[in-house]
């Protein structure tokens, strides 16, 4: 049972660059979400997909976009990378509760 | 916006010694979760708690709601090396109009270490 997967798992950019996490679940859930992990302040919805086809805000969406390709796949991009970006990005889905996890992707900007 | 907030933010035990985290959100929560993080992992989901002053119990771990559904604690007694990590209590967020669709605000989580 793969649940959510995400990839890469690892990721270091240079400053201004850009790159597209990626996120798939296998649980036929309809609610996607991206959260990023700082220390000591937990983790903070960037963005959230209700449904195939709708995306919205969360806390943090500020230098980030999402595409909701279809109900398995949500990915996040990062058009501008800045050094305020560098952390452990989560995807999550969820069908009502709870929430499902995947293993992060840890990036760093240089 | 709602704020849910975790204390301690770091909590050092002996090994077979008691653990208690607590949580507080600004707004009346229509249920609480409780996720576990271990070291280099990712968060997983332990308990839901709806009930107003429901306590429910996994072996070591007492999950308690309170009264007013606004507070919630989670409880290891005799803590093992196992329960080394991070753990973070969650609320449901709404957007203005008052639906959640499944988000959630976390806590900062309360990260836990065991010395054996």
């Amino acid at each position: 049972n793969a649940g959510v997967t995400q990839t890469p798992k690892f990721q270091v950019l240079k400053t201004g660059q850009s790159m597209t996490l990626q996120c798939a679940q296998d649980m036929n859930h309809n609610s996607m979400y991206w959260y990023r992990q700082d220390p000591g302040m937990g983790l903070r919805l960037i963005y959230y997909s209700a449904s195939e086809g709708t995306t919205d805000k969360g806390e943090v969406p500020n230098g980030y976009n999402v595409s909701r390709l279809n109900k398995r796949e949500f990915s996040l991009r990062l058009e501008s990378a800045a050094p305020s970006q560098t952390s452990v990005y989560f995807c999550a889905s969820a069908g009502f509760q709870p929430q499902h996890f995947g293993d992060g992707t840890r990036l760093s900007i240089l | 916006g709602q704020q849910v907030m975790q204390i301690p933010q770091y909590q050092h035990v002996q090994e077979g010694e008691d653990f208690t985290t607590y949580c507080n959100s600004s707004t009346t929560l229509s249920n609480i979760q409780w996720y576990k993080q271990r070291p280099g992992g990712h968060p997983v989901f332990l308990i839901q708690l709806v009930k107003s002053g429901e306590v429910k119990k996994q072996k070591r771990l007492t999950f308690q709601f309170g009264e007013a559904k606004k507070n919630s604690s989670l409880h290891i007694t005799a803590t093992q090396t196992t329960d080394v990590g991070t753990y973070f209590c969650a609320g449901p967020s709404s957007n203005a109009g008052g639906t959640s669709y499944g988000k959630l605000t976390f806590g900062q989580g309360t990260i836990l270490t065991v010395h054996p």
